[in-house]
């Protein structure tokens, strides 16, 4: 079946501009996860959804960070007056349930952002 | 709060070696475990995971983990590397109990693994 997607595979943008970087869970997971990966950091949590329950924002790195789940589904991140430090590689998944009862992640090819 | 640390950030092996690479974790509880192999330009794929019961565990592609809770460690081995198996090889945690944060994933630094022909 189909795996998690993730668009654009690449985006370049100048600083000071907002992106917008879209998930497409597995079809049935209720849960979906952010995470960056950049050289410096390397794999971050940034913020998880599960069903209709509130989003845990907690691994979002400022204000400038914002995610939103449509309809249970669809996942898009939005980085608002993007800086040099937002690039990296901005990576999506997505399991059955909270991978702490044994649900794996599965993750999208995730999108290369790179702020000039 | 967890944490992992892999050792060595490279790991070379000759085609046909022993692969080991070692990942270490930081917990108040024993954790769920993961071993995630990232190709260049991809996303992360899991290899194997441990959530409860025998210590040690067979993943795809021939790698196999031990939960050695004495040690906290989980370290991944492969009798014989193989030229495909070069790629980035991540361990993960996750709080095996109910709560806020406990359904992250925290990873470690990961170990890039070359195989020399």
């Amino acid at each position: 079946g189909a795996g998690v997607s993730q668009s654009p595979s690449n985006k370049v943008t100048e600083k000071g501009k907002d992106v917008e970087l879209r998930c497409d869970p597995i079809s049935g997971h209720t849960a979906l996860y952010w995470y960056r990966q950049s050289l410096g950091q390397g794999l971050e949590f940034l913020i998880y959804f599960q069903g209709n329950s509130a989003p845990d924002k907690s691994g979002l790195p400022s204000d400038r960070f914002s995610a939103e789940r449509t309809g249970g589904s669809v996942s898009t991140l939005t980085i608002q007056r993007t800086q040099q430090e937002d690039s990296a590689v901005y990576l999506c998944a997505s399991s059955l349930a909270r991978s702490g009862i044994g649900y794996e992640q599965y993750f999208g090819p995730g999108t290369r952002l790179t702020v000039t | 709060a967890q944490s992992v640390t892999q050792l060595g950030s490279h790991v070379s092996v000759s085609e046909g070696a022993l692969v080991l690479l070692r990942c270490n974790y930081s917990s108040s509880v024993p954790p769920y475990l993961f071993w995630y192999v990232q190709y260049p330009n991809q996303g992360l794929q899991l290899l194997l995971k441990y959530t409860t019961g025998a210590t040690l565990v067979k993943g795809i592609n021939g790698f196999e983990a031990e939960f050695k809770k004495s040690e906290t460690s989980f370290h991944l081995t492969k009798p014989s590397a193989h030229m495909s198996d070069a790629a980035e090889y991540f361990c993960a945690v996750s709080a095996a109990y109910s709560g806020a944060g406990s359904y992250q994933l925290t990873f470690g630094k990961g170990t890039k693994l070359s195989v020399i022909p």
